[in-house]
């Protein structure tokens, strides 16, 4: 079965920050990714699919990018209201494997 | 609007059963595929179980497999999950999540409902 590894497992930055994230895949899976944020205490929400593509009503100071098996989240310029967990999830065949998350916090 | 509403969760020994549903409105529910995803305390995401829009085709994730069993009702717009053989690692807040399309490879969650809790301890 595919792992689906991310980095950190947390971070903290302050206001302003750029923040990026890393999913690796342990086999190649296109583009067929996609990147949930979890606010605390809320249910998860869907920022971006096919890898690099904004759900609609998604600020666009959240991207996606990468293929195959290296896959990247990036917050140009972090706001108090992306403090979540941001997980990242496998969608092309064999288990809906989720990585296992990073939390982001406030410097 | 797109709703998802589950219930059934609930306290249950060791060893015993459980039936999650998950009431779906706001959309066709037979033309799309269906997931349980679950979160234990303090922890992440985990797979369970997905379920096309006909509901020919399952697919479960190892930890659950020949224990748990996902089933739809379209003339109820209701999902399910049958729950067996209940262990304590099973404790969890179960969501349930539409995908965007009526298969499950090649598609995503894109909508999913606000959990129900399932605690096994004795």
């Amino acid at each position: 079965d595919i792992q689906m590894t991310q980095s950190p497992s947390s971070l903290s930055a302050s206001v302003g920050d750029r923040v990026t994230i890393t999913c690796r895949a342990s086999q190649g899976i296109n583009n067929y990714l996609t990147w949930y944020q979890q606010k605390p205490g809320k249910v998860p929400k869907l920022l971006i699919y096919a890898a690099s593509t904004l759900q609609s009503g998604v600020p666009s100071r959240f991207s996606g990018s990468g293929y195959g098996t290296d896959f990247t989240l990036t917050i140009s310029s972090l706001q108090p209201e992306d403090v979540a967990s941001y997980y990242c999830q496998k969608y092309n065949s064999g288990p809906l494997t989720f990585g296992g998350g990073t939390k982001v916090e406030i410097k | 609007e797109v709703q998802l509403l589950e219930s059934g969760g609930d306290l249950v020994q060791p060893g015993g059963s459980l039936r999650l549903s998950c009431a779906a409105s706001g959309f066709t529910f037979s033309n799309y595929a269906m997931s349980w995803v679950r979160q234990a305390p303090g922890k992440g995401l985990e797979w369970v179980s997905s379920i096309t829009g006909s509901g020919d085709s399952t697919y479960y994730a190892d930890s659950v497999k020949g224990r748990f069993t996902i089933s739809r009702d379209s003339s109820k717009n209701t999902l399910y999950l049958q729950m067996n053989s209940l262990r304590a690692e099973d404790t969890a807040v179960y969501y349930c999540a539409k995908y965007n399309s009526e298969y499950y490879y090649h598609y995503y969650m894109d909508v999913w409902g606000k959990g129900t809790t399932v605690t096994v301890s004795s």
